[in-house]
């Protein structure tokens, strides 16, 4: 099993709903996680990082974390074309001290 | 403002070639790492650094070595290039907070190796 598993899509969503990304993992003692945004041939770019059980929301972007269940989302509201990109999710492992990534989502919102 | 940069976005190198790649952050972050980044495998951990002249193996680090003289500078080293080595190469770097690293990318290195 991968310590961070998603989808690898293309999740395919219109212009204006609403994007669901899906992360889960298997380190029960992660505390930390984080989701990054890459545009093709570009490097990843941090959207938000969230510690805490529950919902953090940062203008149209909310990330949800549920430790029982292990698993971690983005949610983008209202999503637009430039939104166009692949998703990754993150842990932070406390035991090695390194950043375990996903394989990434691609999402592709069509006008 | 966060700030990474790597001296090469692009670089064609010859097999064989010794090959450096520089990474400075203005951040005063005491670690940094590198990546490399192949369609359908992700991102991959090369080395990390958790402080000056300190260095730590990730999870390929074969055929790679590096260098952290300054606090602001890690540099990813290919020995002896192969075609296996072309790849997008990320640095990145973090400030230690007991267990809430934000890491913050470099721009990226695309490198061929003929």
């Amino acid at each position: 099993q991968k310590e961070v598993e998603q989808n690898s899509g293309p999740l395919s969503v219109p212009e204006g709903a609403i994007a669901s990304l899906n992360c889960t993992y298997s380190d029960r003692g992660s505390q930390s996680f984080f989701w990054y945004r890459q545009y093709s041939g570009k490097s990843p770019e941090l959207i938000m990082f969230i510690y805490s059980n529950g919902d953090k929301e940062d203008g149209r972007f909310t990330a949800q974390l549920n430790k029982a269940s292990q698993y971690v989302s983005l949610l983008i509201r209202d999503s637009q074309p430039s939104d166009s990109a692949t998703y990754l999710c993150a842990m932070y492992s406390g035991n090695t001290g390194k950043l375990i990534f996903g394989q990434g989502t691609t999402l592709q919102v069509k006008p | 403002d966060v700030k990474v940069t790597q001296s090469s976005r692009y670089l064609v190198k010859r097999t064989g070639e010794k090959v450096f790649l520089e990474c400075v952050q203005d951040m005063d972050h005491e670690n940094m790492f590198w990546y490399r980044q192949d369609p359908g495998l992700g991102l991959r951990l090369i080395y990390f650094s958790y402080d000056v002249k300190m260095k730590e193996k990730g999870d390929i680090p074969e055929g790679y070595s590096v260098s952290r003289e300054k606090k602001e500078r890690f540099s990813l080293i290919l020995e002896s290039a192969s075609t296996n080595q072309t790849s997008m190469y990320l640095c990145a770097s973090s400030l230690f907070t007991g267990g809430k690293e934000t890491q913050y990318f470099g721009p990226g290195t695309r490198l061929l190796v003929l």
